[in-house]
């Protein structure tokens, strides 16, 4: 079945960079898209941009534009994503999750990243 | 960047009763809207994707519909597993989500 296992959680400073891993398994890796999206306290949930499993494409939101960067390692199954310039806004739960045509359908755990002085 | 708006923000009902959910955008994305269930500390989970299509292993009582900037989705016959958070989702170009609706028990 389709699963992720993602880094673990980050403590930052405002300021800092933050990068994050997602191991993807039970699926072709090349065959679909990662996208990141993050959930804050009290907000509503925001797509940063997606990575073509195969291709390496990139597409970002306009929100996070220069301020994220997303790879992927095709032949490790794992996408990477990394935010720079952190500020206490960036406290979230940050999710990779695949798409099929588009459609985000499975989604990882989550993984915590916290920004405090 | 298109704007989802949900309401209401929170629907409280019994089990066995339906549950009528609404998502709206600021402008057309076609049938390009999905909706996910969110329980607390799970990730979202995907239960209607292009406005109306059912996905694989969703039960029958989950349905959605609209076009355009209206959509809704519907849950007929409540099980006491289904009282979680619901979004929506657009995906034209970039993406956007709606604010959530919270369904409770009564």
């Amino acid at each position: 079945q389709v699963q992720f296992v993602q880094s673990g959680p980050e403590v930052k400073k405002p300021g800092a960079s933050v990068a994050l891993s997602c191991r993807a398994s039970g699926y072709n890796f090349a065959g679909f898209a990662i996208h990141w999206v993050r959930q804050a306290p009290g907000r509503r949930l925001e797509w940063l941009g997606w990575i073509n499993g195969g291709r390496g494409d990139t597409k970002f939101s306009q929100t996070f534009q220069g301020r994220v960067t997303i790879t992927r390692d095709a032949s490790a199954n794992t996408a990477y994503m990394g935010l720079s310039g952190l500020t206490s806004e960036d406290t979230a739960i940050y999710y990779c999750a695949r798409s099929r045509w588009g459609i985000i359908d499975y989604w990882s755990p989550g993984t915590l990243v916290s920004v405090s002085s | 960047d298109i704007v989802l708006t949900q309401s209401p923000a929170t629907l409280s009902l019994s089990p066995g009763e339906r549950a009528t959910l609404s998502c709206r955008a600021s402008q057309s994305v076609s049938g390009y809207l999905g909706w996910y269930q969110q329980k607390p500390g799970q990730p979202p989970r995907l239960l209607i994707y292009d406005a109306s299509n059912r996905e694989s292993g969703i039960p029958a009582r989950f349905s959605g519909s609209g076009s355009g900037t209206d959509f809704t989705l519907t849950i007929s016959n409540i099980e006491p597993e289904d009282f979680a958070v619901y979004f929506c989702l657009q995906r034209t170009g970039s993406y956007t989500f709606g604010q959530g609706t919270r369904l409770e028990l009564k």
